[in-house]
């Protein structure tokens, strides 16, 4: 079964610090791999998306993805966070095939930013 | 646009009484889809709705849950018998297409559903 995996499930950084999700995929033939947001109180909110093309995607809000194929992975990253970053973040994966339109979730990575 | 809303927001039960969860759609949107969010699950796919075409229920827990969606907008996401492990947020999302690998899913708020 498809499956999508994040590494880290609580993340603590200080304002102006780097930031790196990981997220692995499993394989499962062509997938469109999305991160979702979801801020105190706020409902999931697209950050960016990965279909084909440049495997670097730029999202919302100064994140950006890097899709390697090779390593299964789709880390998101933003070069300095700001305390309005504290939030939940999701990886999701579309797979192709039977059920393509079904997201698979990773459990979620907490981040807190310290101000 | 308005956005894809659920009602109510927040829903306490009693085991063993039945509940229904409702959804409205962005308006256009043909695919209507419902996850729950729940401690240490993180998010799972529950149903999916396409047009007129028969639902995808291959995510429904168990047979206590059920879904509708009537005249290919409002959804309906029935729990009968409840039990505490139904207690979870649910989401509804909605999307153009169907069937099709790039179609991005508009998530509502969600309704929180304790169940005592």
């Amino acid at each position: 079964a498809q499956s999508v995996s994040q590494h880290n499930h609580h993340v603590i950084l200080s304002e102006a610090a780097s930031l790196e999700l990981g997220c692995n995929y499993s394989y499962g033939g062509t997938v469109n791999l999305f991160w979702y947001v979801q801020y105190p109180g706020q409902h999931l909110q697209l950050l960016l998306k990965y279909f084909s093309g440049d495997p670097l995607v730029k999202g919302i809000k100064g994140f950006e993805a890097e899709f390697i194929k090779s390593k299964f992975s789709f880390n998101l990253r933003k070069p300095s966070v700001q305390w309005s970053d504290t939030a939940e973040y999701f990886c999701a994966g579309a797979y192709s095939g039977a059920g393509s339109y079904q997201l698979t979730f990773g459990k979620g990575t907490k981040l807190s930013v310290i101000p | 646009g308005a956005g894809v809303s659920q009602s109510p927001s927040n829903k306490v039960t009693e085991k063993g009484k039945d509940v229904e969860l409702r959804c409205d759609p962005i308006s256009g949107h043909t695919a209507l889809y419902w996850y729950r969010q729940s401690l240490g699950q993180g998010l799972e796919f529950l149903i999916y709705f396409q047009g007129n075409s028969a639902p995808d229920k291959s995510g429904l827990p168990s047979d206590r849950f059920s879904a509708e969606r009537t005249g290919g907008s409002v959804s309906t996401l029935t729990i009968q018998r409840t039990q505490q492990e139904d207690s979870a947020v649910y989401l509804c999302a909605s999307s153009h297409r169907s069937g099709r690998l790039n179609n991005e899913q508009f998530f509502g708020p969600g309704t929180r559903l304790t169940v005592l």
